[in-house]
């Protein structure tokens, strides 16, 4: 079974450029999970959906993000314009319906803005 | 919100057993999570606790009291590979049945040495 799948595994860009993150979740998981971790900071929530749907935005910064998982598959996360305090890494994670069950990470995009 | 505590580093000696503390302040609790992550990887699920009491995986065993808001992970038998960051993790209970964002601790970074 292949596991969680993010692309690019490193971006770097400039202050005012558009940069999307991809992650392709486990198959058949409908909860697909962004995070992100700044520089010396925890790993921090910020957007969940379940399949196609957004059940959980709270942790988005700005409306400089947005997420999409057209057809509840694959997940993207656009982040336009960039500012320099969104350099960090972004980790998406999947997992089964139901309360029980544990998240798989995928290996995270670290993104660079200069 | 949920305030996650747990040691920044620790160091133990190939062979030992070192215990990584971890406690928790939440406004709702529906499971505790250890990941283990080497640099530059996905974190990897280690352990599940929603219940009080020691759950035990081989060489690695995670420790709940809800009512202390206190978790350990014990690891025995330490190899070198075990060098890595320990990430305690709480989750939200949605309340929807359907699985709900994670909570991080900064994570502990434990070097085992010779």
């Amino acid at each position: 079974e292949a596991g969680v799948t993010q692309f690019p595994s490193h971006s770097v860009i400039e202050k005012g450029q558009t940069v999307t993150l991809r992650c392709d979740p486990i198959s058949g998981h409908d909860n697909l999970y962004w995070y992100r971790r700044v520089m010396g900071k925890e790993i921090k929530f910020l957007l969940h959906f379940v399949k196609e749907s957004k059940q959980d935005e709270s942790g988005m910064p700005n409306n400089r993000f947005l997420a999409e998982r057209t057809g509840g598959t694959y997940s993207t996360l656009k982040v336009q314009p960039a500012e320099l305090e969104d350099s960090g890494v972004y980790f998406c994670a999947s997992s089964r319906l139901g309360g029980e069950t544990e998240a798989f990470f995928g290996q995270g995009t670290r993104l660079t803005v200069v | 919100g949920q305030n996650i505590d747990q040691p920044t580093e620790m160091t133990a000696t190939e062979g030992a057993i070192v215990q990584i503390n971890c406690t928790y302040q939440t406004s709702g609790f529906n499971g505790l999570f250890w990941y283990q992550q080497h640099a530059g990887e996905a974190p990897t699920f280690l352990s599940y606790n929603v219940l009080d009491g020691l759950e035990e995986k081989g060489r690695f065993s995670s420790f709940l009291s809800r009512s202390k808001g206190y978790s350990y992970l014990l690891l025995k038998e330490l190899q070198m590979k075990d060098s890595a960051s320990y990430l305690c993790a709480v989750r939200d209970w949605a309340g929807t049945g359907t699985a709900s964002k994670l909570t991080f601790g900064t994570g502990t970074r434990l070097q085992v040495t010779l």
